[in-house]
């Protein structure tokens, strides 16, 4: 059974970074995208980018200029860095599991992790 | 962009109940595939994935889950509504970056 188990902080102030990481337990780690999508009540469910296993990106270009997304095939994680948050970052950040053969296909959800961006 | 309607479906127990997703541009991929799959996310459980590529059901699914549609219109069908499928239903496309997501369709009970 895969499951995917997130953790960071929750709590940030304006102009830090968000940091989250995803960890993937069961199943294999290539022949997937990994993504981070957030949620929040403004503007729903929003793709925020995804990796593959071989390191290789895409990013939504509203946040490109600020985000990195990395993986660490050894420990089966992949991690989210988004700079310089304002309040409208606030969200409920979500790492997802998409198939290869089935883009959109997003399989396995991690639990969220609510991040608040308040001074 | 991707719009659904209705964006809330009160629905009798056992009585179907439909959701339509329209995109702006057609979501047929240079590939011949069409990326548009459909969520479910009901309260305090993880957001699962009950179709994808239009109209495939993911393992698990309950067959009375539906989906159909091509180029921009697309449709979510329940045939029979049970207590356990209130929730939000989204509508995502994978044929464009970066992905994007419907508004979300609360279905509730009557």
């Amino acid at each position: 059974q895969v499951q995917l188990q997130q953790w960071g902080a929750g709590l940030l102030k304006p102009s830090e970074t968000l940091s989250l990481i995803c960890a993937v337990y069961g199943g294999s780690f290539s022949g997937y995208y990994w993504s981070w999508i957030r949620q929040s009540p403004g503007k729903g469910l929003e793709w925020i980018g995804e990796i593959d296993h071989r390191g290789r990106t895409n990013y939504n270009p509203s946040l490109k200029s600020r985000v990195t997304i990395s993986v660490d095939t050894s420990k089966k994680q992949f991690s989210l860095n988004l700079n310089s948050v304002t309040a409208a970052d606030t969200a409920i950040y979500y790492c997802a599991r998409e198939l290869l053969v089935a883009r959109g296909a997003f399989d396995y959800w991690g639990q969220g992790t609510p991040v608040t961006v308040s001074s | 962009v991707l719009t659904q309607t209705p964006l809330s479906s009160p629905v009798t127990l056992g009585q179907p109940a439909s959701i339509s997703c329209r995109s702006s541009q057609s979501l047929v991929h240079s590939d011949g595939n069409t990326y548009l799959s459909w969520l479910q996310q009901r309260p305090g459980q993880p957001i699962r994935l009950l179709i994808y590529k239009i109209s495939n059901r993911f393992s698990g699914v309950p067959d009375r889950f539906s989906g159909s549609g091509a180029g921009t219109d697309f449709t979510l069908k329940i045939s029979r509504v049970e207590a356990d499928d209130v929730g939000v239903y989204y509508c995502v496309q994978a044929t464009q970056f970066p992905r994007t997501f419907g508004q979300g369709t609360k279905v509730e009970i009557k």
